[in-house]
């Protein structure tokens, strides 16, 4: 089956640093990639959807200039949080669609998370 | 606005019971509809997925049912063992929108 890997599955930072988030697709091709983000106990929550080479789209109440998403290919997809504050830990989890017939087609597969600590 | 309602939000059942997840959502007009297990502090397992079109899908101890029109799914579980313990989901996908979740129902098997 499809398979969508997370880097890195755990970080901690400092209040105020950055941090990168990876997401790839490992055996298809991931036409459209999508950002959740679930605190404890509570539903996953759509941040951004991003198809390749194009902009995110950014739910309502995610700020895209703190959440910087890059779509560069059809197998790689970035989450930046900019500035992070110890608001910002959370578990984030990325899911991936193809949107070519076969492997993954229409159908969402999702990254084991990463959770992300800021002091 | 597709929304996602789980009942019970919570459950507790001795280990052998047979159990049912059920599932309201608010847009009928899906495209498919997905079962995911959720262990604490991991990501999500898929576990079934029915495409609009069929009425359930089996797998193992697990059999979801759709009822499209009624806006319902449930999610059987037979015979429940420790290791089913984990929040369920489920999340109904419209067209080529992202799949929307309710907030789950956190199961407890006990031994």
């Amino acid at each position: 089956g499809a398979v969508v890997s997370q880097h890195p599955s755990w970080v901690i930072c400092k209040s105020g640093t950055s941090v990168k988030i990876e997401c790839r697709s490992l055996d298809f091709q991931a036409t459209t990639m999508f950002w959740y983000r679930q605190f404890p106990k509570q539903s996953l929550m759509l941040m951004a959807t991003s198809n390749e080479g194009s902009k995110a789209t950014y739910e309502q109440g995610v700020e895209k200039d703190k959440f910087l998403i890059n779509h560069a290919s059809l197998t790689l997809s970035t989450l930046t949080v900019t500035s992070a504050h110890p608001e910002d830990s959370s578990f984030y989890i990325c899911s991936a669609r193809g949107g070519l017939a076969g492997l993954a087609y229409n159908e969402q597969f999702f990254g084991p998370g990463t959770r992300l600590t800021v002091l | 606005k597709q929304e996602v309602t789980q009942i019970p939000a919570a459950l507790s059942v001795p280990e052998g019971e047979n159990l049912v997840l059920n599932c309201s959502f608010t847009d009928s007009a899906i495209y498919n509809l997905q079962w995911f297990r959720q262990d604490p502090g991991k990501g999500l397992t898929s576990l079934l997925l029915i495409q609009s079109s069929q009425r359930e899908q089996t797998s193992g101890r697990l059999n979801a049912s759709l009822d499209k029109s009624s806006g319902r799914s449930t999610l059987y579980i037979a015979a429940s063992q420790p290791g089913d313990s984990a929040t369920y989901l489920c999340a109904p996908q419209s067209g080529n929108t992202p799949l929307v979740f309710g907030k789950g129902t956190r199961l407890s098997v006990i031994a």
